[in-house]
């Protein structure tokens, strides 16, 4: 399995944007083998998935989040990233970053989770 | 979107108990379904893949099954390390969804 690393700040202000950077360790971000995406998980709620990218770029956003998601890739650090601009209370949440296999489409590897938490 | 409603959402068993959790899918999605456990403050680990593949280093008690709208997770005899929350995930598309969990306590 892979090795993902979430990072970012822990506290975002209501309506500004939350960065966050998953690196990969293990494997390349430009393989065809994998997918990369965001997962997150609100405190004492369950799991949502945020949206996809592919390695040629194509991307796939949950359809409730779409109009407030990016999530893109840094090939030359082997990394990507998910911005998620105006957010409020609501996007309080750990947050994953999570690999997925293009032969079986499942979720395979994950980060250990980064909280996040919208407050003034 | 495809809904995924799973049950129950919680039970309480004991060590050695058949424990067997249900997804059902809002349209069919073939065998495109993971199963995952999720222990407190961890992220959640892949058990089984494609509705009925095991993950390498999975226990042969868990079991999965399923095909369309339907699936199970079977887990044959409960082990003190598998109270968890269990989650379903369909990724019959590019657009996923996970079941809403099941949180599995110690009677």
């Amino acid at each position: 399995q892979l090795q993902l690393q979430e990072s970012g700040p822990g506290l975002v202000k209501p309506s500004e944007t939350l960065s966050l950077i998953c690196t990969v360790s293990t494997g390349s971000i430009t393989s065809i083998s994998y997918y990369w995406g965001w997962i997150r998980q609100s405190p004492g709620k369950g799991l949502e998935w945020i949206g996809t990218i592919s390695y040629s770029w194509t991307t796939y956003y949950n359809s409730s989040l779409k109009s407030r998601v990016t999530i893109s890739l840094d090939t030359s650090r082997n990394r990507f990233s998910l911005k998620l601009n105006s957010v409020t209370a609501g996007d309080t949440a750990v947050y994953y970053c999570a690999s997925r296999s293009t032969s079986y489409g499942s979720v395979d590897s994950w980060g250990q989770g980064i909280l996040v938490t919208v407050s003034s | 979107d495809i809904q995924m409603t799973q049950s129950p959402s919680s039970l309480a068993a004991s060590v050695g108990d058949r424990v067997t959790i249900t997804c059902r899918a809002s349209q069919g999605i073939r065998n495109d379904l993971g199963w995952y456990q999720q222990k407190p403050g961890k992220a959640p680990k892949s058990l089984i893949y494609l509705a009925s593949t095991l993950q390498s280093g999975v226990p042969s008690r868990f079991s999965g099954s399923g095909s369309g709208t339907e699936f199970t997770l079977t887990i044959s005899s409960l082990q003190p390390e598998d109270f968890a929350t269990y989650y379903c995930l369909h990724y019959n598309s590019n657009f996923l969804t996970f079941g809403g969990g099941t949180k599995v306590e110690i009677k």
